[in-house]
């Protein structure tokens, strides 16, 4: 198995702009988490969603961000428009239905916002 | 809402030395989990803990579950140059959401 997949693994852009991370699950896995990881914030739950229905939001920063799945093998997190405390790496992880809760991570998107 | 707070934040350990992490939460967790990162990684999920008083080994590394499921810590043993990197302990109240401690980064002198 490939692993979860995150793309792009390095974000650069410019205040006010529109950033958009994509993430590929585990095949199989039923749930589905967005996290934030800052030195100042440490690792943060931002959404997650079982069966591609987003379960628990509260973890999202403000209005500007916003998170779908379409499917149960694809998922986005947008932020517009975006700012420079913004800036932070972006991990989505996958876990099964059953069995132990372990949690795989993607690789990450680190997110510069200049 | 539920915290869990990680102690120390730092450990600098000379190679071959022995060391323990320590994990708390503020309300009983349903279970804990603990995750290593390495620099410029991604957490790596390294065991679960759902019993009161459990412990389990992973060679040089062994962790506890407290009785009232609301405290953990990670001991290794014989520090190896391996073992760099951060250690998080997550907190479930309900088997999905987790909450993660702040983490201990270790570092190792040879």
């Amino acid at each position: 198995d490939a692993g979860v997949i995150q793309s792009p693994r390095h974000e650069v852009t410019e205040m006010g702009q529109e950033v958009t991370l994509r993430c590929k699950p585990i095949s199989g896995h039923d749930y589905l988490f967005w996290y934030r990881q800052t030195m100042m914030r440490g690792l943060e739950l931002l959404i997650y969603f079982n069966n591609n229905v987003p379960i628990d939001d509260s973890g999202m920063p403000e209005d500007r961000f916003s998170a779908k799945m379409p499917n149960a093998s694809f998922s986005t997190l947008k932020i517009q428009p975006s700012e420079p405390r913004d800036s932070a790496v972006y991990f989505c992880a996958s876990r099964p239905a059953g069995g132990t809760y372990e949690q795989y991570f993607g690789p990450g998107t680190r997110l510069t916002v200049t | 809402g539920q915290q869990v707070m990680q102690i120390p934040q730092y450990q600098h350990v000379q190679e071959g030395e022995d060391f323990t992490t320590y994990c708390n939460s503020s309300t009983t967790l349903s279970n804990i989990q603990w995750y290593k990162q390495r620099p410029g990684g991604h957490p790596v999920f390294l065991i679960q803990l759902v019993k009161s008083g459990e412990v389990k080994k992973q060679k040089r590394l062994t962790f506890q579950f407290g009785e009232a499921k609301k405290n953990s810590s990670l001991h290794i043993t014989a520090t190896q140059t391996t073992d760099v990197g951060t250690y998080f302990c997550a907190g479930s109240p309900n088997d999905y959401k987790l909450s993660f401690g702040a983490g201990t980064t270790v570092t190792v002198r040879a």
